[in-house]
């Protein structure tokens, strides 16, 4: 499985954006990048996915670079209630179509 | 997530009982997949299951740890003579389909498991 590179950790403020960076060099061409939140003591939940283009929806935005070694995931205007581990994964093309969760990156969020 | 249901929420065992974890897919999705995550750690894939087969396994334990995933009804994580090492957090997830990673898998709120 590729494997992606993100920060331990950031900090934000509320109400300001937060711009949450994912390396991940050896993606291949037909891995999707798929971004999830885990809040405390709650299950992983879908924020948004993407191939190529940026795309958008009413949590975030995905913005993917041109050679989509990297990517970044973007809340337009952070919450406290946004405060939890975000997690980029590259999806398996393969017949398994895991996820594989890494590390991720804990959001704080200062009111 | 309110999508997968998955029950018990909170279920606490002996050591050396039997635990069973359920898991109710969305709507219209025949693939399941099963998650532990360890007290202060990451979530780890368990196994990949689509109507009574099981697809990737590659995840579970050995040894006391099985799951289905029968025609009708839910699936099943069972983990016999549990230890202390047990106690997780087990999430389910489900999608509606395979081969295309585009796909959105979803998660329940787990099952959060104490062995005594």
């Amino acid at each position: 499985d590729a494997k992606t590179t993100q920060p331990n950790s950031m900090e934000s403020n509320e109400e300001e954006p937060v711009h949450l960076p994912c390396n991940h060099s050896t993606i291949s061409g037909t891995d999707y990048i798929h971004w999830y939140r885990q809040l405390p003591s709650q299950g992983p939940e879908y924020v948004i996915h993407g191939l190529t283009s940026n795309v958008n929806n009413r949590m975030a935005s995905l913005a993917i670079a041109e050679d989509r070694k990297s990517s970044t995931l973007i809340l337009h205007r952070a919450t406290l209630r946004d405060a939890a581990v975000y997690y980029c994964i590259l999806r398996d093309g393969g017949a398994t179509n895991k996820l594989i969760f890494g590390t991720g990156t804990l959001l704080a969020v200062q009111p | 997530n309110a999508g997968v249901m998955q029950n018990p929420r909170h279920l606490v065992r002996r050591r050396g009982q039997e635990a069973r974890l359920r898991c109710s897919p969305m709507k219209g999705h025949s693939h399941v997949y099963w998650y532990r995550q360890l007290p202060e750690e990451g979530l780890k894939f368990m196994v990949y299951l689509q109507k009574e087969n099981i697809i990737d396994e590659s995840g579970m334990p050995k040894e006391r740890f099985s799951a289905e995933f029968p025609k009708e009804g839910p699936s099943i994580l069972r983990i016999q003579q549990v230890v202390r090492g047990d106690s997780a957090a087990y999430f389910c997830a489900s999608s509606p389909s395979d081969g295309v990673s585009g796909n959105t898998i979803y998660f329940g709120e787990g099952s959060w498991l104490t062995v005594v």
